[in-house]
């Protein structure tokens, strides 16, 4: 299994700046993933962060709204920028190796005023 | 293209009421399906893993079964702790990872 450190699990941001998003895994692992969940909505991937090679960002997902960064096999950010109340989500990091399940931080919930 | 359907999106049962939950999945090869159970404002919890069609897996009043288009999450005389959001998610060999949009379970006392 893996433990996730999401930080911070919560802010409440102003229009028009961004917030990075720290999540720390307690082993080495190959996949990471970073997902938005919006009030009463399942996951949705934004994108997949893979160590050594820029994130796979999915469609709707771009890379200067969502700037990501890998810098090694236990640490990710997700910045989200020039943010808008329309950002207010809770993001989640996650981690698997696809032959065992996925494991999440706790999320951080952000209020964009 | 891949895709993983959850039903129904909502279900209310009575206490003691016994239901299932349906995840149906069309992907290129499946290395796995997981359920995990959501509660508000908390990361997914992990419940089951489910590799190979017919297999079976159970945790007190649950029970996860799959097959080669579908799984299925039994619930068994369900209490309100039970009420959360269930989702199911696949993993495949062409390396992707998918989520439902999660069936919402409220269990009236």
């Amino acid at each position: 299994s893996a433990v996730i450190s999401q930080k911070p699990s919560r802010d409440i941001c102003q229009r028009g700046t961004s917030l990075t998003i720290q999540c720390q895994v307690d082993s080495q692992v190959t996949m990471m993933f970073w997902y938005r969940q919006q009030p009463g909505q399942s996951l949705t991937l934004i994108a997949t962060a893979n160590q050594g090679s820029e994130a796979t960002y999915e469609s709707g997902f771009v890379i200067d709204k969502f700037p990501i960064s890998r810098p090694n096999l236990t640490f990710s950010t997700l910045t989200v920028s020039n943010m808008s109340p329309e950002d207010s989500s809770i993001y989640l990091c996650s981690v698997t190796d696809l032959n065992t399940e996925a494991f999440f931080g706790q999320g951080t919930r952000l209020t964009v005023v | 293209e891949d895709q993983v359907t959850q039903s129904p999106e909502a279900l209310r049962l009575q206490e003691g009421e016994s239901s299932s939950l349906n995840c149906s999945y069309t992907v290129s090869g499946l290395r796995g399906l997981f359920w995990y159970r959501q509660d508000p404002g908390k990361g997914p919890e992990f419940l089951f893993t489910l590799y190979s069609a017919g297999e079976e897996k159970e945790k007190e009043r649950l029970k996860a079964t799959l097959t080669k288009k579908e799984s299925f999450l039994h619930i068994t005389a369900p209490k309100p702790e039970d009420s959360a959001t269930y989702l199911c998610a696949v993993s495949t060999t062409g390396n992707q990872f998918y989520f439902g949009t999660g069936t919402s379970l409220t269990v009236i006392p």
